[in-house]
């Protein structure tokens, strides 16, 4: 049973492009939480989904980020035109049930806008 | 708002010493997660503390958690090197009826030889 997969790993964009991270949730789970984390700093909620439905967005930032969780296939956040502020570690964790079980964190994207 | 602080902030030990890491939080809750974190690395699950009183050990590192006075321990009990990390709590908002969680701020543990 694999973990939580994302894609790409490392991902450098230039400013004003846009990037898209994937998260492939484990088997079985249906929720995906995606969390930021700048250098030196803690995990900061960003938005929680379940298929087909963004449930909490309240830690996203209003404009250029967006996320989604399709009926079919990974869970995607995109940032357009990114700046150098969001360069980040960018993790995903997906758990069974939306309350009262355990999340499992995948191995993160670390995005570099140069 | 949920707040969730850790101290120290940074902790460099020695080999061999004993040490504790604290976890306070600001609003009610019944579960909280620790987690480790290596240098580029994602987190890595820990320990999770379902109820007041529950306490957890594995190897080296032992987890306590008082839901009265919200406060997690995690006391490292002679260190070696490789325990060298960042440590995390999380706690999930809404005291558990959600998974959506909110991490301290971190520990950086140094271990030196």
């Amino acid at each position: 049973n694999a973990g939580v997969m994302q894609n790409p790993r490392h991902l450098v964009r230039r400013r004003g492009q846009e990037a898209r991270l994937r998260c492939s949730p484990m088997k079985g789970h249906s929720h995906v939480y995606w969390y930021r984390q700048l250098p030196e700093e803690g995990l900061k909620f960003m938005v929680y989904l379940q298929k087909e439905n963004i449930i909490d967005e309240s830690g996203m930032p209003k404009e250029r980020f967006s996320a989604e969780f399709p009926k079919e296939g990974p869970s995607i956040l995109r940032i357009q035109q990114v700046v150098r502020g969001d360069s980040a570690a960018y993790f995903c964790a997906s758990s069974r049930t939306g309350a009262n079980t355990e999340a499992f964190f995948g191995q993160g994207t670390r995005l570099t806008v140069v | 708002e949920l707040k969730v602080e850790q101290n120290p902030l940074f902790l460099s030990m020695q080999e061999g010493k004993n040490y504790t890491i604290y976890c306070n939080y600001s609003t009610t809750s019944d579960r909280l997660y620790w987690y480790r974190q290596d240098p580029g690395k994602s987190l890595e699950s820990l320990f999770v503390l379902l109820s007041n009183g529950a306490v957890k050990q594995e190897g080296r590192l032992m987890a306590s958690l008082d839901t009265k006075a919200r406060l997690s321990t995690l006391h490292i009990t002679a260190a070696v090197h490789d325990l060298s990390a960042t440590y995390f709590c999380a706690v999930p908002l809404k005291g558990g009826a959600t998974n959506k969680l909110i991490f301290g701020t971190g520990t950086l543990l140094a271990v030196q030889p």
